[in-house]
């Protein structure tokens, strides 16, 4: 069974403090997400990476970076947390689909960390 | 862009069957999902279906594709309480990460 961990379940930052989110995943996946999820906003895709030190911006990168210095790990920072980035974050990982191959590209995710910024 | 919509809520008995829709906009998708959400936890993968069928069954599960309409449903036969969660849809074209619906609550009457 693919797992994936996410470093914290429940987070509580100040306004301004710099914050880690790790996430790791044991089933070799080249491809690794972050996603924040509001509610009534579904899942909204922050980052992404295919590779090793490769990243491209999601739908709302602004705010945050990440790294992505081994395969099996993903980190989501939050350079200067704002009110408006308390959420839940949620880390997946997956193979990259081959198109009707059998390889879906489907998703696994981690439990998800509830980060309140206060 | 893509776009990816589900109602926000539906609640049923015990025993009867449950239809979650969805509707999307990509007509190039290749894959759509179905995942569960159950209260403070990740997503959990529940089925999916190539763009090139239009039915699937997996025990209680069936998801039926309508790729002209470009809707998307799945069905909950003799649905259970243990049923009750998040279900989000979620498509994939094949480039970059899959675009999920807000999802939809499902609440299960005993």
């Amino acid at each position: 069974d693919v797992k994936v961990t996410q470093s914290s379940r429940y987070l509580v930052k100040r306004t301004g403090e710099k914050v880690f989110l790790e996430c790791v995943q044991d089933m070799d996946h080249e491809n690794m997400f972050w996603y924040r999820q509001d509610p009534g906003l579904g899942l909204r895709l922050i980052y992404f990476s295919y590779d090793v030190k490769m990243k491209e911006k999601g739908d709302i990168p602004e705010g945050y970076s990440v790294s992505r210095e081994k395969k099996e790990r993903f980190s989501l920072i939050l350079e200067s947390a704002s009110t408006n980035q308390t959420s839940m974050y949620l880390c997946a990982s997956s193979l990259p689909s081959l198109g009707f191959t059998g390889r879906t590209g489907s998703q696994y995710f981690g439990p998800g960390t509830r980060l309140t910024v206060l | 862009g893509e776009d990816v919509e589900q109602s926000l809520f539906l609640s049923v008995r015990e025993g009867d069957s449950s239809v979650i829709n969805c509707t999307y906009t990509d007509s190039s998708s290749t894959y759509l999902y179905w995942y569960k959400q159950e209260p403070g936890a990740g997503l959990q993968l529940l089925t999916y279906i190539f763009s090139n069928m239009d039915m699937k069954q997996d025990q209680r599960l069936t998801v039926l594709l309508n790729k002209k309409d470009k809707h998307l449903s799945l069905r909950i036969a003799d649905t259970q309480t243990g049923d009750s969660a998040i279900y989000f849809c979620a498509e994939f074209e094949g480039r970059r990460a899959l675009t999920f619906g807000s999802g939809t609550r499902l609440q299960v009457q005993p």
